[in-house]
């Protein structure tokens, strides 16, 4: 089993739509939990941190985490053509102390 | 407040040739990390300093990777020699301290290997 593992998509939505991203990971001891949004041919773009179970919302972003499922999702409400780009999942491993990537989804938003 | 900056944004070399990346952290930032991304694959974690230290370096691939951070500001990855599987984009990130801090990224070197 991978560390972070991720459906690599590519996940369509239509405009308007709720786009949701989901991430697994392997370790109990994981602390935080990070989504990046990554443009084709840009670097990775912090969308949102968490560390406590439940949801955390910013805008029309919301994280929601699990630690009992070791379970972590990204839900985009409203989606805009503009929000089509990889989303990254990554966490700060504490068996590792480093931060791991997953494989990232790719997320298309249809007009 | 300037980003984490990277230079080259793109190289493109021989195998056998070297080349070296360098990083400009966040200013203040002490963490400075290296990772890399292959075609297809996840970005996968290289090394950490903590100012001019060496953290953690287990994600280093071989030997012919050296990475430097002098003074603790600025940071470089040295490729010598190069080879085709060195081929992909190397990020580099900051964070003003460790463990689970958020990491701030550059906007990377595309590296080509020919």
């Amino acid at each position: 089993q991978k560390e972070v593992e991720q459906n690599s998509g590519p996940l369509s939505v239509p405009e308007g739509a709720i786009a949701s991203l989901n991430c697994t990971y392997s370790d109990r001891g994981s602390q935080s939990f990070f989504w990046y949004r990554q443009y084709s041919g840009k670097s990775p773009e912090l969308i949102m941190f968490i560390y406590s179970n439940g949801d955390k919302e910013d805008g029309r972003f919301t994280a929601q985490l699990n630690k009992a499922s070791q379970y972590v999702s990204l839900l985009i409400r409203d989606s805009q053509p503009s929000d089509s780009a990889t989303y990254l999942c990554a966490v700060f491993l504490a068996s590792y102390d480093k931060v791991i990537f997953g494989p990232g989804t790719s997320l298309s938003v249809i007009p | 407040e300037a980003g984490v900056t990277q230079f080259p944004s793109h190289s493109v070399i021989e195998k056998g040739q070297t080349v070296t990346l360098r990083c400009d952290p966040i200013s203040g930032h002490d963490n400075l990390y290296w990772y890399r991304r292959v075609m297809g694959k996840e970005i996968k974690f290289l090394l950490h300093f903590v100012k001019e230290s060496k953290q953690d370096e287990s994600g280093m691939p071989n030997n012919r990777f050296l990475a430097e951070r002098t003074g603790g500001t600025y940071s470089t990855l040295k490729v010598q020699p190069a080879e085709l599987e060195d081929s992909g984009v190397y990020f580099c990130a900051s964070s003003q301290n460790q463990g689970g801090e958020t990491q701030y990224f550059g906007p990377g070197t595309r590296l080509l290997v020919l």
